[in-house]
């Protein structure tokens, strides 16, 4: 298996701009876990799905973050308009069943200029 | 409000002597926890974890133990090589909830 699938690795843009991060859990896994890296706060939950629905967004720092899973094998996180605030380290994993070890992609590195 | 603290970002231990990273927790309800390593440039990988009901877990190596009076968590590594270099993340969890520390980044130096 590939792992955990996240693009792009890296996304440089400028404040205001849209941005789109992709994830392809590891097949199977019903559970899916976007989070946000920065040397303040270590890894912050933003928001969770299981079998494709969101169950707690509750991590989402502003209505300019959002989450969709269309289909088990893919997530997107858009952030709408960017802010240099949301530069970081986001991060997707994936889990199955009732299983509490999750699996990491390696996470795409955003810098809002 | 951070429910989950790793207070020491670093620490340098000599090849072959234990290395122990320390985790500090506040949030009595979380029943499970998880050790997690990083290397730069590649997500975390799941190292380690215990339940509540249980004081100690060893796998190898690696030894986690839990002290929930004092809601402190412990990873020792014994003995540290080299290939053990990277920052180490813990992760509490209640109901499927995640929380996880700032991380420790160690060194064991050759």
């Amino acid at each position: 298996d590939a792992g955990v699938i996240q693009s792009p690795r890296h996304e440089v843009t400028e404040m205001g701009q849209e941005v789109t991060l992709r994830c392809k859990p590891i097949s199977g896994h019903n559970s899916l876990f976007w989070y946000r890296q920065t040397m303040m706060r270590g890894l912050e939950l933003l928001i969770y799905f299981n079998n494709n629905v969101p169950i707690d967004d509750s991590g989402m720092p502003e209505d300019r973050f959002s989450a969709k899973m269309p289909n088990a094998s893919f997530s997107t996180l858009k952030i709408q308009p960017s802010e240099p605030r949301d530069s970081a380290v986001y991060f997707c994993a994936s889990s199955s069943g009732d299983s509490r070890e999750q699996y990491f992609g390696p996470g795409t590195r955003l810098t809002v200029t | 409000d951070q429910q989950v603290k790793q207070n020491s970002p670093s620490l340098s231990v000599q090849e072959g002597r234990i290395s122990i990273l320390n985790c500090d927790y506040t949030n009595s309800m979380f029943d499970y926890f998880l050790w997690y390593k990083k290397y730069p440039a590649e997500g975390p990988t799941f190292l380690i974890s215990i339940s509540s009901i249980k004081d100690k877990n060893e796998d190898g190596r690696f030894t986690v133990f839990l002290n929930k009076s004092a809601k402190h968590l412990s990873l020792h590594i014994v003995p540290s090589q080299p290939g053990d270099s990277a920052v180490y993340f813990c992760a509490a969890v209640t109901g499927n909830q995640f929380y996880f520390g700032t991380g420790t980044s160690l060194t064991v130096i050759p």
